[in-house]
C-alpha cells in the first residue's frame, strides 16, 4: 500500500529552465507534506514543507504547490542549477495515535540538470 | 553544532547473524527515528524513540529492536538477519516529538549474504 507515489523515476532539465517534480498521495489525513533532497552517500536533506491548510509555499528558487482535492503536490525549481542534480523524495506526515508524527516517503525522482 | 552521525558506514553480515547499528543525534535533539531504505525505494519508517521510550513503530517484525540512551544516542538491533534486510539504514533526529522536521545521518549500508 503505497500512500505516497512519485511516478516519474527520473527527470532531465536544462540549466536555467524550470524543474517540476510531482507527487500523489492517497491518505487524506496527512497534515504536512515535505520534500527532501538526497545526494549519493549522504542522508536526505530537508528542502521545503507545506501544511495541508496551505496551497503554496515558496523558499527562494523552490516552490511547493498542494492540490488537496486532487491529492497532488508538486515541487518547482526555478531556475534549475547543476547543483540541484539529486534524488528528490516527496514525503507526507500524519499524527499517529501514539503521539508521534509518522513520515511516509515516496520512492524518489532522480533529477539531472544539464549544463 | 554537530549533525547526525551513524556508525559503521558499511557492514557485511551473514544470514542468521545479529547486527547493531549506532546513531548520535544532532545536538539538542531528543527524538530519534530509524528508517530502512531498500534499493530503488524510499525510506520506510521502522520506529521512533522519544526520551528513551519507543513511541511509534512501523510495519517491521519484532526482530527489529532499538534503544535510546540518556544522551539521546540510539541503537538499532536486528536479529536473525535475512537477505531482504540488505538496505541502507537511516537515522533521523528531531528537536522533539511530535515533529515532522527531521535531520538525517548519512546512513549505514548493510549487506546480508
Amino acid at each position: 500500500d503505497q500512500q505516497v507515489k512519485q511516478n516519474s523515476p527520473s527527470l532531465s532539465v536544462q540549466e536555467g529552465r524550470i524543474s517540476i517534480l510531482n507527487c500523489d498521495y492517497t491518505n487524506s489525513m496527512f497534515d504536512y507534506f515535505l520534500w527532501y533532497k538526497k545526494y549519493p552517500a549522504e542522508g536526505p536533506t530537508f528542502l521545503i514543507s507545506i501544511s495541508s491548510i496551505k496551497d503554496k509555499n515558496e523558499d527562494g528558487r523552490f516552490t511547493v504547490f498542494l492540490n488537496k482535492s486532487a491529492k497532488h503536490l508538486s515541487l518547482h525549481i526555478v531556475p534549475s542549477q547543476p547543483g540541484d542534480s539529486a534524488v528528490y523524495f516527496c514525503a507526507a506526515s500524519v499524527m499517529n495515535s501514539g503521539g508521534y508524527q509518522k513520515v511516509t516517503f515516496g520512492i524518489g525522482t532522480k533529477l539531472q540538470v544539464i549544463p | 553544532e554537530t549533525g547526525v552521525t551513524q556508525s559503521p558506514t558499511h557492514l557485511i553480515k551473514t544470514r542468521g547473524q545479529q547486527v547493531t547499528l549506532r546513531c548520535s543525534s544532532q545536538s539538542g535533539h531528543n527524538t530519534v527515528s530509524w528508517y530502512q531504505q531498500a534499493l530503488g525505494q524510499g525510506p520506510q519508517f521502522i520506529f521512533q524513540y522519544y526520551r528513551e521510550e519507543e513511541n511509534g513503530r512501523g510495519n517491521f517484525p519484532p526482530r527489529f529492536s532499538g534503544l535510546q540512551f540518556p544522551n539521546y544516542s540510539s541503537e538499532l538491533n536486528v536479529n536473525a538477519l535475512e537477505l531482504d534486510d540488505s538496505a541502507l539504514y537511516l537515522c533521523a533526529s528531531s528537536a522533539t516529538s511530535p515533529s515532522y522536521e527531521q535531520y538525517f545521518g548519512p546512513g549505514t549500508r548493510l549487506t546480508v549474504t
